[in-house]
């Protein structure tokens, strides 16, 4: 158990729906990480807080967003959701940002999309 | 931006022998080189990593090593065990921003499957 946990474990909605993932980090990690895993694509980096503010973004669509909380648990919202969107939707903490500290993942979020 | 290639995407050794799985990174300024482990249903968990200032590091029967200048890096399993089977992710850690922000490269996989 890395002591980040993800909410729900399983999610099956409808084409053009919204949902939302939540993540809560390991005690006293500030920063948050979200990735999206498909079955041909690996881990893609979607974006990244850092004590409530958003630090890094990567591939995320517009159609997502992200948000970290005072309290450092962080949502991912993905709206007008698409077949293609389904996946497994990781979340990772740190300690920081900084370079080498190592990211702990949670167990997932698998998302499917009908 | 940082781009990450891993080789190969399936490999099937026998228990007790060697794996070495390799990946290419594109960004020379990448610095720092995760080797991550998901078996079947679970989360991805760092097993080895090194930086940049470093050639090779071992740890027990898996070992890392790094050639900034040919940008390859490359995880060694030696004397593979049925639990090693798992799917083994690299990723290099790039700037993609001139205020520090750091994001994770992620290669594409490959798959260990250990024959007993």
């Amino acid at each position: 158990d890395s002591g980040v946990t993800q909410t729900p474990k399983h999610l099956i909605t409808a084409t053009g729906q919204r949902v939302t993932l939540r993540c809560s980090p390991r005690s006293g990690d500030l920063s948050v990480y979200w990735y999206q895993q498909s079955l041909d694509q690996g881990l893609q980096f979607l974006i990244q807080y850092y004590n409530g503010e958003e630090r890094a973004k990567g591939n995320i669509l517009e159609r997502f967003s992200a948000q970290q909380f005072p309290d450092l648990h962080s949502e991912l919202n993905l709206s007008s959701l698409e077949l293609g969107d389904s996946a497994l939707y990781f979340c990772a903490s740190s300690v920081t940002f900084r370079t080498y500290n190592e990211q702990f993942f949670g167990p997932g979020t698998r998302l499917t999309v009908l | 931006g940082e781009n990450v290639e891993q080789h190969p995407s399936t490999l099937s050794v026998q228990e007790g022998d060697s794996a070495v799985i390799k990946c290419t990174y594109s960004d020379s300024a990448s610095n720092y080189f995760p080797w991550y482990k998901q078996e079947l249903g679970k989360r991805p968990q760092l097993i080895i990593d090194i930086r940049s200032n470093v050639g090779e590091k071992k740890d027990q029967r898996i070992a890392v090593t790094l050639n900034k200048t040919a940008k390859h890096f490359s995880l060694h399993i030696t004397e593979t065990q049925p639990e090693d089977s798992a799917v083994y992710f690299c990723a290099a850690k790039s700037q993609i921003s001139n205020f520090g922000n750091e994001k994770l490269t992620f290669g594409t996989g490959t798959r260990l499957t250990i024959i007993p």
